[in-house]
């Protein structure tokens, strides 16, 4: 089945330290997405990559970093820049210019700072 | 500013009863409006898309309309089902580009 895989689903993060979110699809799409969740808030967006090899900054992306190398991967790292992390972490991917398909999300990871 | 706002904030209803959840935007230029249902820990998974020319759109026992002229949508469902309990999110994109504005979503229970 087609979809798209967040790993791991828990992560905990000391003080100081970097830590990576996976993502990764099957589903062949060339525009994946990181997002954001916390309590009472929408989602917002991190990073964005239309294509391989290229990544947009979204609307919070301080303290992250992202990479596509392959058109199936999408890792986010959280550093140690980022002041508070603790959130849950939403990747999605569309096919660019189709609409009506919308997003496909993966299933999060949350990460808590310990 | 381009907002999207949903109420109520959360729901709690008896299993077999109708709910109505509202979203209202100011997004503009609007390019179409989609509703999310999002499990407990899980990611949201689409439920409708609504273009500006659409009224009303039903997936099963979820309708949505549309009103572009007041800028109102909202999603009703019909004889609730203890699986509907989840978050609903409505979702609006700005026209001529991929910007993405979420609403914070009504938190909906259903008990029996």
């Amino acid at each position: 089945d087609g979809g798209i895989t967040q790993s791991p689903k828990y992560l905990f993060r000391k003080e100081g330290q970097n830590v990576t979110l996976s993502c990764e699809q099957n589903l062949n799409h060339d525009a994946m997405y990181w997002y954001r969740q916390d309590p009472g808030q929408g989602l917002r967006l991190i990073y964005y990559s239309q294509i391989v090899n290229d990544f947009q900054k979204g609307d919070i992306a301080e303290g992250y970093s992202v990479s596509r190398e392959k058109k199936e991967s999408f890792p986010l790292t959280v550093t140690s820049a980022q002041k508070n992390p603790t959130a849950f972490y939403l990747c999605a991917s569309s096919i660019p210019g189709q609409w009506v398909y919308g997003y496909t999300f993966g299933s999060g990871t949350r990460l808590t700072v310990v | 500013k381009n907002q999207v706002e949903q109420s109520p904030q959360s729901l709690i209803i008896l299993e077999g009863k109708n709910c109505t959840l509202q979203c209202n935007y100011t997004v503009s230029p609007f390019s179409n409006l989609r509703w999310y249902k999002q499990d407990t820990g899980r990611g949201p998974v689409s439920l409708t898309i609504m273009t500006f020319s659409e009224n009303t759109k039903s997936n099963g026992r979820y309708t949505a309309t549309l009103d572009a002229d007041t800028k109102q949508s909202s999603l009703h469902i019909t004889a609730s089902q203890l699986s509907d309990s989840a978050s609903y999110i409505c979702v609006v994109r700005r026209g001529g580009g991929n910007k993405l504005t979420f609403g914070t979503g009504t938190q909906l229970k259903v008990e029996l």
